[in-house]
């Protein structure tokens, strides 16, 4: 059975602070993909990034960064110089090839950043 | 990305009775799906829609409580049944993008069961 832990249910910052949100996976398949949202306070789940099983380099847009380890079945999202727009709830996210695109996701992360 | 609307935005509903949330797309698509996400929690998966075919519904849920129709490639319905206040949720509709695997994600119905 697939799962997702997103350990961190809070994390606060000031701004122009590094934070990195961690995320850890379960999977049986070989196959499979690994998602991140980010929910601000009006609701709206805006996706981030997908990631598959067979490609771990790592991925820069601009002030976001993600570290995909097989080895450690991590995903993790560091958002570099924060600013207060990036104050959300953020949600990581797996899709095993063999359950037909459902997501499974994380309990998420509440990301504060102070001025 | 698809451009994904969902009515009503939020609603304040009465115990026992039903809404119906409607997930419209821009573009044609295979698979719509349905989730709940419940104050401070995370989401869930309630059903997946295929049209043409009945959905299919997640362990905790059936379609008696939210059945769910399907009629075309760029509608879907999402009905919360006989409502107690449990049902207090945001309820978002999916689809999948033109690039495998990418699924995008509606506005949300926030609904209030009083």
């Amino acid at each position: 059975a697939q799962k997702v832990t997103q350990a961190q249910t809070e994390i606060s910052v000031v701004e122009k602070e590094d934070v990195t949100l961690d995320c850890v996976y379960e999977t049986r398949d070989t196959t499979y993909y690994l998602f991140w949202y980010k929910q601000p306070p009006s609701g709206e789940l805006v996706f981030l990034i997908r990631r598959n099983s067979f490609d771990e380099q790592n991925e820069i847009s601009g002030r976001y960064s993600w570290n995909f380890q097989k080895s450690t079945s991590s995903f993790n999202f560091t958002i570099t110089a924060s600013q207060v727009v990036d104050s959300a709830v953020y949600f990581c996210a797996l899709s095993e090839e063999t359950s037909g695109s459902r997501l499974t996701f994380g309990e998420g992360t509440q990301l504060t950043v102070n001025p | 990305s698809a451009v994904i609307s969902q009515k009503p935005s939020r609603d304040i509903c009465q115990r026992g009775t039903s809404l119906t949330i409607q997930c419209q797309v821009d573009s044609q698509v295979t698979m719509m799906f349905w989730y709940r996400q419940q104050p401070g929690q995370s989401l869930t998966l309630i059903a997946t829609a295929n049209q043409g075919s009945e959905a299919t519904y997640e362990s905790g849920f059936v379609i008696d409580k939210f059945p769910i129709s399907r009629p075309n490639l760029t509608f879907s319905t999402l009905t919360v049944s006989n409502m107690s206040p449990e049902d207090s949720s945001i309820y978002l509709c999916s689809v999948l993008g033109r690039r495998s695997y990418e699924q995008y994600f509606g506005p949300g119905t926030r609904l209030t069961v009083t």
